[in-house]
């Protein structure tokens, strides 16, 4: 079946404009991630979603940072007044659920979106 | 709060050569720890969870390892298509839907 979808794969834009990313999980997966990755780096975790809802949104860098989703499937992670130090690959990965005091349900990643801001 | 730390940064093998990549971590109770595969320009690929200290995990020419305070990537006779960046994460009991990561080693294997 189709896997986590990103678009777009490449967005350039100049410092102060906002941007939208956009995330489609896949299909029953309840539970979505946005993670950061700055060049030769690992991933910075931004939030997740448990359907509609995000219980957790300490990895926001700043209020500049926000994200939704709807109807449990797609996401939008936005950024406004872009600054030059947002640059870096956004990755948006799903999974079948979170189940608090189970196991963890393995995340299938997309392929990013690579962010520059001029 | 979380700490993941990979060693080494980069790791050079010929074909063949066997060798191991270090994940050490702190967490306030552990759901999970995972290994991922990133090849450039692509997202993370999942390779491995581990529970429980004493687990280990097996795929291939690759074995996941875990003690109470890091986990082992061995990687016996590798092949140049093992190259890749491999990341190590951990989830908290305390948090279940937050992974935090280390930043990585990245492993060229040469012919």
């Amino acid at each position: 079946g189709a896997g986590v979808s990103q678009s777009p794969s490449n967005k350039v834009t100049e410092k102060g404009k906002d941007v939208e990313l956009r995330c489609d999980p896949i299909s029953g997966h309840t539970a979505l991630y946005w993670y950061r990755q700055s060049l030769g780096q690992g991933l910075e975790f931004l939030i997740y979603f448990q359907g509609n809802s995000a219980p957790d949104k300490s990895g926001l860098p700043s209020d500049r940072f926000s994200a939704e989703r709807t109807g449990g499937s797609v996401s939008t992670l936005t950024i406004q007044r872009t600054q030059q130090e947002d640059s870096a690959v956004y990755l948006c990965a799903s999974s079948l659920a979170i189940t608090a005091g189970g196991p963890p349900d393995t995340q299938y990643f997309g392929p990013g979106t690579r962010l520059t801001v001029l | 709060e979380d700490q993941v730390t990979q060693s080494p940064e980069a790791l050079r093998l010929q074909e063949g050569e066997s060798s191991s990549l270090n994940c050490s971590y702190t967490v306030s109770g552990l759901r999970g720890l995972f290994w991922y595969r990133q090849d450039p320009g692509k997202g993370p690929e999942f390779l491995f969870t581990l529970y429980s200290a004493g687990e280990e995990k097996e795929k291939e020419r690759l074995k996941a390892t875990l003690t109470k305070k890091e986990s082992f990537l061995h990687i016996t006779a590798p092949k140049p298509e093992d190259s890749a960046t491999y990341l190590c994460a951990v989830q908290a009991t305390t948090n279940a839907g937050k992974s935090t990561f280390g930043d990585g080693t990245t492993l060229t294997v040469k012919p």
